[in-house]
This record gives structure tokens, sequence and C-alpha cells, in this order.
């Protein structure tokens, strides 16, 4: 099974500056097809998660700019380029390569 | 708009056997595969189970193969999550998603399942 690794597990962020989260896998996550699959899904506290990104770097609809998607193969990052006050929540790394599909521990962020 | 709408779940004892159900709306529901997630209370998410477009095609988490089943009806538009055997460990936020070509793209509200005696 793919094993998901993210780091660091909690971020304390001050409203306006960037944050970084990183994202490890144990295998690739390139499918046959050329498409790597990896996803990033935000959780507001109190919500279902949403997704943010899809194939590493590929903004869902209405994700606001801010965040980006990046990496390849196994080592992936998510980046918020002035975190706002909205952006508080957990932040998951999801692979969907394969079954079973696997997330990362979670990244905790919280305004400074 | 896409809706999941998810029932079934509460409270159940050790050893029971509750079925969790989703109806979808706002898409050609048989045009996805569908997964169920959990997260346990203050705790991360871990995928349970998927099922392709036409239910031919499951897959199942180790820590509940054997004692759960997906399964979907295309024609009421519905899927579902039959739980066996259950544990205390099984305790968690069950989600019902919508399984794109790139991942988990629409996710459930959510139902609680609390397995307790």
């Amino acid at each position: 099974d793919v094993v998901m690794t993210q780091s660091p597990l909690s971020l304390s962020v001050t409203l306006g500056q960037p944050a970084s989260i990183s994202c490890r896998s144990s295998q690739s996550l390139v499918y046959g097809d050329g498409n790597t699959y990896l996803n990033w899904f935000q959780q507001r506290p109190g919500q279902s998660p949403r997704r943010l990104i899809y194939n590493i770097s590929k903004r869902d609809s209405g994700v606001p700019d801010r965040f980006s998607g990046s990496g390849s193969g196994t080592d992936f990052t998510l980046k918020i380029t002035r975190v706002e006050a909205e952006d508080v929540g957990v932040y998951y790394c999801m692979q969907n390569v394969l079954w079973p599909y696997s997330f990362g521990q979670g990244t905790n962020v919280e305004i400074k | 708009e896409v809706q999941l709408v998810q029932s079934g779940g509460g409270v159940v004892r050790p050893g029971g056997s509750p079925r969790l159900s989703c109806a979808a709306s706002g898409f050609i529901f048989d045009g996805y595969g569908m997964s169920w997630v959990r997260q346990a209370p203050g705790k991360g998410l871990e995928w349970v189970s998927g099922i392709n477009w036409n239910g031919n095609k499951t897959g199942y988490a180790d820590s509940v193969k054997g004692r759960f089943t997906i399964s979907r009806d295309n024609v009421k538009n519905f899927l579902y999550l039959q739980m066996n055997s259950l544990r205390v460990e099984d305790t968690a936020f069950y989600y019902c998603v919508r399984d794109s070509d790139y991942g988990l793209d629409f996710w459930g509200q959510g139902t609680l399942v609390t397995v307790s005696s």
C-alpha cells in the first residue's frame, strides 16, 4: 500500500504571510496514462473536506489562486501565498493512483 | 447542483450491522465511481471502500475487508455501505464521496456511527 507522509503536522502562520506543506509518497503516483494522481484537501472546523487541488497542481473550481500545488513523482507541496483567516483548518494530501487510496496525516493550519 | 445526502448511522452495539445510504443527485450517477471515507473523532481521514461506475469492481481498506460491503443502485441513484461485525474502533464520521477521474471531488455531509455498548 502507498504511504503518504506530510510535514509539518502543525503550522502557525501570521495573516498575509505564506505557508507551505510537504507531502511525500512511498512510491510513484504516476499512472500509466502519464497523469500523477495526487490531491490536496482542506477541512475547515466542523465541515466536510473540500478538494482544492488535483493532479498535483490543477485547482478546483472556486479555489482562490493563492493556493497552488507543485511537485512530481513522490514529492509534492501545497503553498498558500498569503494566508487569510478563512484558511484555518486541516490540510490533507491523498493519492488516488490505486486502491486503497491513502491520505497524509493532516497539517493543522492556525493563525498566529 | 451536486448533492450527496447521507442517512443511517447513530449508536450501534459492538457486533452490530447498520447500513449507510447516500442519495446522489445533480449529476449522472452511473458516470462516476464512488467511495466511502471515514474520520474518527479528532483524527485524520481514512479511505474505507470504493466502487466503480457499474458496481462490478470494489475495493476495501484492510481494516474493514470481510466486514463491510459497498454497493450501488444506478436506477435509484444510491450508494450503500453495509457494515457488519462492528467494533469500537469503527466509531467515526463516514463520508460518501464522488470519485471522478482525478480523485474524490465532492463530499457528502457525513454521518456519525458510534459503536458502544
